[in-house]
């Protein structure tokens, strides 16, 4: 089975702050990998997949990169609204999450 | 609109067994895979089982493999999940999601429903 990791498992970050996330995969799983967001209470939403493919209707200010093992999920400029827990998930067999992120505002 | 309606969660004591609905509205249900992931209170996402359009693929996680099973009706446009031998930690929010794909994978979870609450205790 492909484990995910994800760090940090949560951040503080301020209005208008870049905010990096890191996935990591246990082995090569080409570009399948997606990132979700979500808010308490709510179902996650899909915002990045196959890597770095914006989701329609998802602001610009959120990006994907990576392939392989190494991933990184990016807030170009935090707004409040961004408050959330983030998963990624790959799908190269059976699909899985990585365990969150927690992002909060300092 | 799409609309993913789950049903049928509750309470269970361990052992028994509880089978969940997923009604689908607002696209081609067979143009789609169909998933379920669950998520334990306070605790983070975790696939479970999909399903492709026509059924014929179908894929589930080792933690509940060989207890619960999947299945879909096309022409009534819902998604099941049959849940046997439960036990204290399949408690969670059980989701219905689609996947902007035919085939089970790639697995994209572009809608969900609100959840259905499975509670497992005696």
């Amino acid at each position: 089975d492909i484990q995910m990791t994800q760090s940090p498992s949560s951040l503080s970050a301020s209005v208008g702050d870049r905010v990096t996330i890191t996935c990591q995969a246990s082995q090569d799983i080409s570009n399948y990998l997606n990132w979700y967001q979500q808010k308490p209470g709510k179902a996650p939403k899909l915002l990045i997949y196959d890597a770095s493919n914006l989701e329609t209707g998802v602001p610009s200010r959120f990006s994907g990169s990576g392939s392989g093992t190494d991933f990184t999920f990016t807030i170009s400029s935090l707004q409040p609204e961004d408050i959330a827990t983030y998963y990624c998930q790959q799908y190269d067999n059976l699909p899985g999450f990585g365990p969150g992120t927690k992002v909060d505002i300092k | 609109e799409v609309q993913l309606v789950e049903s049928g969660g509750g309470l269970v004591q361990p052992g028994r067994s509880l089978r969940l609905s997923c009604a689908a509205s607002g696209f081609t249900f067979d143009d789609y895979a169909m998933h379920w992931v669950r998520q334990a209170p306070g605790k983070g996402l975790e696939w479970v089982s999909g399903i492709s359009w026509n059924s014929g693929s179908i894929g589930y996680a080792d933690s509940v493999k060989g207890r619960f099973t999947i299945s879909r009706d096309n022409a009534k446009n819902s998604l099941y999940l049959q849940m046997n031998s439960l036990r204290a930690e399949d408690t969670a929010l059980y989701y219905c999601a689609t996947s902007k794909t035919v085939v089970l994978t790639p697995a994209y979870f572009d809608y969900w429903g609100q959840g259905t609450l499975v509670t497992v205790s005696s």
